[in-house]
């Protein structure tokens, strides 16, 4: 199995353009996670989806960021525009929600730097 | 969510065991205890979890205290490789407590 696959690694932009950030869950996990993580607030959940519909969004930090799971091997996170604080390390991870079943398996990250 | 408190940072030696120590006095009875870590530029990875009962697998122990208001994750010999920072984290297990909630972590370095 490859993993959560997450594209571009790295990103550097520009102020006020959109990033858009891709993950692709483990084949046959049901659960899709980002996460945030920067030095000064640490690892931050931003939105999950359970079966591709968004469950809890309460972490997105305000409306320029928009996620969507359009189909159980593909999602997106966007941010549009970009800001210099939106720099950071955006994880995903995704889930077999199964019974007790907990484990998060996470991606490598995208670096995003937004100068 | 239930509040961990864990050390900032540890220190050990290569080949020697490592106790990482975790505080979660408000842990409610429901509530798993979850040990996830991130090794230097990667993202976190699941070590081990349990509810009330001692925990091991092929990558630790996991020792919960009979009042389970703390835990301790094992290392039995620590590596180079087992550098990184360890997260515990507290799960509730109803289906909506899905989340992980990662605080600071303890960083751990080994000493070759």
């Amino acid at each position: 199995d490859a993993g959560v696959i997450q594209s571009p690694r790295h990103e550097v932009t520009e102020m006020g353009q959109e990033v858009t950030l891709r993950c692709k869950p483990i084949s046959g996990h049901n659960s899709l996670f980002w996460y945030r993580q920067t030095m000064m607030r640490g690892l931050e959940l931003l939105i999950y989806f359970n079966n591709n519909v968004p469950i809890d969004d309460s972490g997105m930090p305000e409306d320029r960021f928009s996620a969507k799971m359009p189909n159980a091997s593909f999602s997106t996170l966007k941010i549009q525009p970009s800001e210099p604080r939106d720099s950071a390390v955006y994880f995903c991870a995704s889930r077999l929600q199964q019974g007790r079943t907990d484990t998060q398996y996470f991606g490598p990250g995208t670096r995003l730097t937004v100068l | 969510d239930a509040k961990t408190t864990q050390p900032n940072s540890m220190e050990s030696n290569e080949e020697e065991p490592v106790h990482l120590p975790c505080n979660h006095s408000t842990i409610s009875g429901t509530d798993y205890i979850h040990w996830y870590r991130q090794l230097p530029s990667q993202g976190p990875e699941y070590v081990i979890h349990g509810l009330t009962s001692n925990v091991n697998n092929r990558m630790a122990s996991l020792a919960i205290a009979e009042d389970r208001k703390s835990s301790t994750l094992i290392l039995h010999r620590a590596t180079l490789r087992d550098a990184a920072v360890y997260y515990c984290i507290l799960r509730g297990a109803g289906e909506g407590a899905q989340k992980l909630v990662f605080g600071q972590g303890t960083r751990l370095t080994i000493n070759p």
